[in-house]
């Protein structure tokens, strides 16, 4: 079963407008951090935002939040004021905390945004 | 500067023969990762490695293999038993914690003809 499952592969937003990028995950690991990156036409991976499976409060950072809801396995990015800049991939990860060996990140198909002007 | 090094950016190389692709990173990280990624595939791990000397096989391994003799170093081969060795390929690395990021290179585009 897939780990992580984005579900739009391509979005289309307004400039100035905001759109939300969804995420469900799988796992049966209390200890678990999920976290989102972008990646330009150049295909450099940006890191933007972390949630980690204890935290109380949804995660945000600038014009990026994360919409946090664990009984649903779900983390979605919401990108607020949209921006030229912001046409992208997009990639949902999650990493497990279950011991030494499980360090990697499973990543989503991803999710091609496009801003509109 | 701290970072991730990935060269070549392009790669071209005929059908049958091996192509190695360098990762150097200088961020004292014990873990390193090799990605694949294909269009419409998202990434995908072909080895990882958490020590100088160990590494383990991702969910794509068969055709590529690697070395970690190094903490900076994590160079990735590419056989010709890859059946399909064209893609771009990034490497990654992190500290040993569940709940921080990995850092990611800027990726070598390989292309077998």
């Amino acid at each position: 079963a897939q780990k992580i499952t984005q579900t739009q592969p391509g979005m289309f937003v307004q400039e100035k407008e905001a759109v939300t990028l969804d995420c469900t995950y799988d796992t049966s690991d209390p200890s678990y951090g999920l976290f989102w990156y972008k990646q330009p036409s150049s295909g450099e991976m940006i890191f933007l935002i972390y949630q980690g499976s204890y935290d109380q409060q949804n995660a945000t950072e600038g014009r990026y939040s994360l919409n946090f809801q664990k009984a649903r396995k779900s983390a979605n990015l919401v990108i607020s004021a949209s921006q030229l800049g912001d046409s992208a991939m997009y990639f949902c990860a999650m990493r497990e905390g279950s011991g030494g060996s499980n360090y990697k990140l499973t990543f989503g198909k991803g999710t091609l945004l496009t801003v509109n002007p | 500067d701290g970072g991730i090094t990935q060269s070549p950016k392009y790669l071209f190389r005929k059908e049958g023969q091996n192509v190695t692709l360098s990762c150097e990173q200088n961020l004292n990280h014990d873990a390193m990762y090799w990605y694949r990624q294909d269009p419409g595939q998202g990434l995908r791990l072909i080895y990882y490695s958490q020590i100088v000397n160990d590494f383990q096989k991702g969910d794509i391994a068969e055709g590529y293999s690697v070395s970690r003799e190094k903490k900076e170093s994590f160079p990735l081969t590419v056989t010709s038993a890859q059946k399909n060795p064209t893609a771009f390929y990034l490497c990654a690395s992190s500290i040993l914690d569940w709940n921080t990021e990995a850092f990611f290179g800027q990726g070598t585009r390989l292309t077998v003809v």
